[in-house]
């Protein structure tokens, strides 16, 4: 069984460019969720897709933002990027939404804004 | 809002030996998951052990181990014969559905050989 699929692995982005990160979940599971990982910050949630409906949302500027498609794979979009938002962008997936065993994380998309 | 805090910024160990890595959280929530996961240089997060808050019995998966003390909101992880792949960081989580998984800021584990 195929695990989470993050793509790409690494990026650069210059600042002012806008980014889509793409997550494929473990077949089956149709919850996806993204977290934002920095040295500083930790991690952070970014948010919650449960069939094509966002259902929650982390304190982000509106820059970020995700969809979800019809076969939960999710993809998330920033745009105009700062050099803040360099970071491990991680992708994770479960049945449900408040499913009681965890996520399954995905090995993250590292984006560098030069 | 909830909180995590994970005390130990890094932690060391000989190989074999027993390590106990601490997190407490705050919320005034009673029904909640508990749950620590394993982030080793690949950078997948790992799910080690999960803990229902309503069940009183302490989770354990062979040699992972937790202590929760729900009345003090404390669930330490304990590590039994520390092998060298074990090293990695380890973050401490909570969710009380339906909002997001808390996390801790980490723990970096270094195995001795």
């Amino acid at each position: 069984k195929a695990g989470v699929t993050q793509t790409p692995r690494y990026l650069i982005k210059t600042r002012g460019q806008q980014v889509t990160l793409s997550c494929s979940p473990i077949s089956g599971h149709r919850s996806v969720s993204w977290y934002q990982q920095t040295p500083g910050q930790g991690l952070q949630f970014l948010f919650e897709y449960f069939s094509e409906t966002q259902r929650n949302k982390g304190n982000f500027p509106g820059r970020f933002s995700g969809r979800q498609f019809s076969n939960s794979r999710s993809e998330m979009n920033v745009s105009t990027l700062e050099l803040g938002d360099s970071a491990l962008y991680l992708c994770a997936s479960s049945q449900q939404p408040d499913s009681p065993y965890g996520y399954t994380f995905g090995s993250g998309t590292r984006l560098t804004v030069v | 809002a909830q909180t995590v805090t994970q005390s130990q910024p890094e932690m060391s160990v000989q190989e074999a030996e027993t390590v106990t890595l601490s997190c407490t959280y705050d919320t005034s929530e009673s029904d909640y998951y508990l749950f620590w996961y394993k982030q080793p240089p690949s950078r997948q997060m790992i799910l080690v052990i999960r803990q229902e808050a309503y069940k009183q019995q302490n989770a354990t998966e062979n040699r992972f181990s937790v202590n929760f003390q729900k009345a003090a909101k404390s669930f330490s992880l304990k590590i039994s014969d520390s092998q060298l792949g074990d090293a990695a960081m380890y973050f401490c989580a909570y969710r009380s559905p339906p909002q997001k998984l808390v996390f801790g800021q980490g723990t970096r584990l270094t195995i001795n050989p």
